[in-house]
């Protein structure tokens, strides 16, 4: 079944230490999206990649870090200078069409936990 | 101005009546529309899109898009139990490229 996979599903972190969270995708979409997410604020767009080794900062960028060697992975570095990084961290990934379209698939999502 | 405002809620409507969910954008360029629903814990899944003013059905679905006056609606008829969850408006800035900008949800309950 084609899908988007992140893991872990849940990370508890210490202040300080950085942490990655996985998202990859087999629907061979070109387009790839990390969003967080806060009790009641939506969601906030982080990074985004339209192609591989091309990527652009969303709107809450600063204390992130992303790469994209590969179509199909789209990893997220949570580093120590984020100052709340506890959130709850979405992927998601389109077609270069269906982001016009709204038709982002999103991934089940990474509860990350500062401790 | 936030960009794209919802009324968090919760909304609470009683089963089989009508839930209408707003919407108001500040972008008067925005010509993209979207809802998305979100159930406790999970990810988003898109169930509505609108470009045009008017109205737009999809089953116990409307979507309702007014330009002029810069405001989107969802209307969910014989709203049930499973309905209940949050309701992400969503659109694309003039000039945003494929880039989603969602506003922070309203939460439907629908009671027995």
């Amino acid at each position: 079944d084609g899908g988007i996979t992140q893991s872990p599903k849940y990370l508890f972190r210490k202040e300080g230490q950085n942490v990655t969270l996985s998202c990859e995708q087999n629907l061979n979409h070109d387009a790839m999206y990390w969003y967080r997410q806060d009790p009641g604020q939506g969601l906030r767009l982080i990074y985004y990649s339209q192609i591989v080794n091309d990527f652009q900062k969303g709107d809450i960028a600063e204390g992130y870090s992303v790469s994209r060697e590969k179509k199909e992975s789209f990893p997220l570095t949570v580093t120590s200078a984020q100052k709340n990084p506890t959130a709850f961290y979405l992927c998601a990934s389109s077609t270069p069409q269906g982001a016009y379209t709204g038709e982002l698939f999103f991934g089940e999502g990474s509860r990350l936990t500062v401790l | 101005q936030k960009e794209v405002e919802q009324n968090s809620g919760p909304l609470s409507v009683p089963e089989g009546a009508i839930a209408s969910l707003n919407c108001t954008y500040s972008d008067r360029g925005s010509q993209s529309f979207f809802w998305y629903r979100q159930y406790s814990g999970k990810s988003p899944e898109l169930i509505m899109s609108i470009y045009s003013n008017g109205d737009k059905e999809d089953g116990r679905f409307t979507a309702q898009l007014n330009k002029a006056s810069q405001y989107v609606s969802l209307l969910i008829r014989d709203s049930q139990p499973s309905d209940s969850a949050t309701y992400l408006c969503a659109l694309i800035l003039t000039g945003g490229g494929n880039k989603l900008t969602f506003g922070t949800g309203t939460q439907l309950k629908v009671e027995l």
